[in-house]
């Protein structure tokens, strides 16, 4: 079993949807939770951390939910400009944290069509 | 901003030749990893360094040596490669204790090895 598991997809939605994506992750220890976008042929860029008690940030929602070990991901009013790949990423305990490696998902696509 | 600068964007080189990719940060940041991306296999860690002269495997290191000489120049050396290293490598770094666990990645070096 994959340490952090995605659906791959590609998800396809209409401009304007509300689109949804979760990972799972195996090591309960797990500290910290990440979600980064990546864009086509572009490195990944920090969308947001993603927090115990779920946290916003305009149109982007996550959420954490410790007992099922999984994260998750909502995109309200999808814009065009939203298609990307969004890789799900785990840290492990590492004590401070300052050291030790992130553990990244395969990524799901998303594609928003006009 | 932090910014993570790979030299070389795109490099064809022949089986068994030595490759280097260098990576340089200018944050001083303490942690810098090497990455490899694949379609199907997303982000999957070679080496990783936290400090000068240190260094520790990643989930899949061979094949592959690294050097951190200077706190800001984290170098990925191919010592004879093979086709099955062709991929797309991302150097990344992360500091203190502010965002202790955010990465930043450099813009990726595409090879491919004939």
């Amino acid at each position: 079993r994959k340490e952090v598991e995605q659906d791959p997809g590609p998800f396809n939605v209409p401009e304007g949807a509300t689109v949804a994506f979760n990972c799972t992750y195996s090591n309960s220890a797990s500290q910290s939770f990440f979600w980064y976008r990546q864009d086509c042929r572009k490195e990944p860029k920090l969308l947001m951390s993603v927090y115990s008690s779920g946290n916003e940030d305009g149109r982007f929602t996550a959420q954490l939910n410790r007992a099922s070990q999984y994260i998750s991901l909502l995109i309200r009013d999808s814009k065009l400009s939203d298609s990307a790949t969004y890789l799900c990423v785990v840290a492990p305990s590492h004590g401070s944290g300052n050291t030790g490696k992130l553990i990244f998902g395969q990524g799901t696509t998303l594609q928003v069509k006009p | 901003d932090v910014k993570v600068t790979q030299s070389s964007r795109y490099l064809v080189k022949r089986t068994g030749e030595k490759v280097f990719l260098e990576c340089v940060q200018d944050m001083d940041h303490e942690n810098m990893f090497w990455y490899r991306q694949d379609p199907g296999l997303g982000l999957r860690l070679i080496y990783f360094s936290y400090d000068v002269k240190m260094k520790e495997k990643g989930d899949i290191p061979e094949g592959y040596s690294v050097s951190r000489e200077k706190k800001e120049r984290f170098s990925l050396i191919l010592e004879s490669a093979s086709t099955n290293q062709t991929s797309m490598y991302l150097c990344a770094s992360k500091g203190g204790s502010s965002g202790a666990n955010v990465l930043t990645f450099g813009a990726g070096s595409r090879l491919t090895v004939l």
